[in-house]
């Protein structure tokens, strides 16, 4: 139980274009789900906190207008990186913790290259 | 606010060998502990959690780790590697806010 999948998992895209990153919990729901960003052998950052029903909270420094989030449904939250550039390339990962429950569980990822 | 420390960024050994992967935190209110393991260009999965009662805590593929109070850390052991388990292990802690704050992250080599 507790899955978490990410859809695409690897995607590239022209610099200028928008590109869409899915996040579902299979076999739970979960009200919160968090968006982090990795560079290579780096730690996970967390960009924001994605809300059922609400807005999301973004993390200083994080654009809200470039990475937009919505939570559509209990099960789904996506991310989209609009006008990508270059310097947006990164590990994109998802986590969601099931409802009422302290432990996180993690996307497989999204490998972003802007050419 | 929270912080974690993983004291080392790497830690080689060889197979069969003993490891333990320090990892210290800081935080004004209660804590939950996490460690995680990444493979390569995947996410991250759950080795073991700490929440509450038993300070020792176990988890998937032999690893166990004791939270210290006192002393702030929350160390993971395995008595015995193997080259599977080479890979990169972060510690994390969160409060009620089930925000995750992470440590840099210890990349574990096992080598034959």
């Amino acid at each position: 139980g507790a899955v978490v999948s990410q859809h695409p998992s690897w995607v590239i895209c022209k610099s200028g274009t928008s590109v869409k990153i899915e996040c579902r919990s299979l076999d739970f729901q979960a009200t919160t789900m968090f968006w982090y960003r990795q560079f290579p052998k780096q730690s996970l950052m967390l960009m924001a906190t994605s809300n059922e029903g609400s807005k999301a909270t973004y993390e200083q420094g994080v654009e809200k207008d470039k990475f937009l989030i919505n939570h559509a449904s209990l099960t789904l939250s996506t991310l989209t990186v609009t006008s990508a550039h270059p310097e947006d390339s990164s590990f994109y990962i998802c986590s969601a913790p099931p409802t009422g429950k302290n432990e996180q569980y993690f996307g497989p990822g999204t490998r972003l290259t802007v050419t | 606010a929270q912080s974690v420390t993983q004291l080392d960024s790497q830690v080689p050994v060889f197979e069969e060998a003993p490891v333990e992967l320090r990892c210290n935190y800081s935080s004004s209110v209660s804590v939950y502990l996490f460690w995680y393991v990444q493979y390569p260009n995947q996410g991250l999965q759950l080795l073991l959690k700490y929440l509450s009662g038993s300070t020792l805590v176990k988890g998937i593929n032999g690893f166990e780790a004791e939270f210290n109070k006192s002393q702030t850390s929350f160390h993971l052991r395995k008595p015995s590697v193997h080259i599977s388990d080479t890979a990169e292990y972060f510690c994390a802690v969160t409060g009620s806010n089930y925000k995750l704050t992470f440590g840099k992250g210890t990349l574990l080599t096992v080598n034959p």
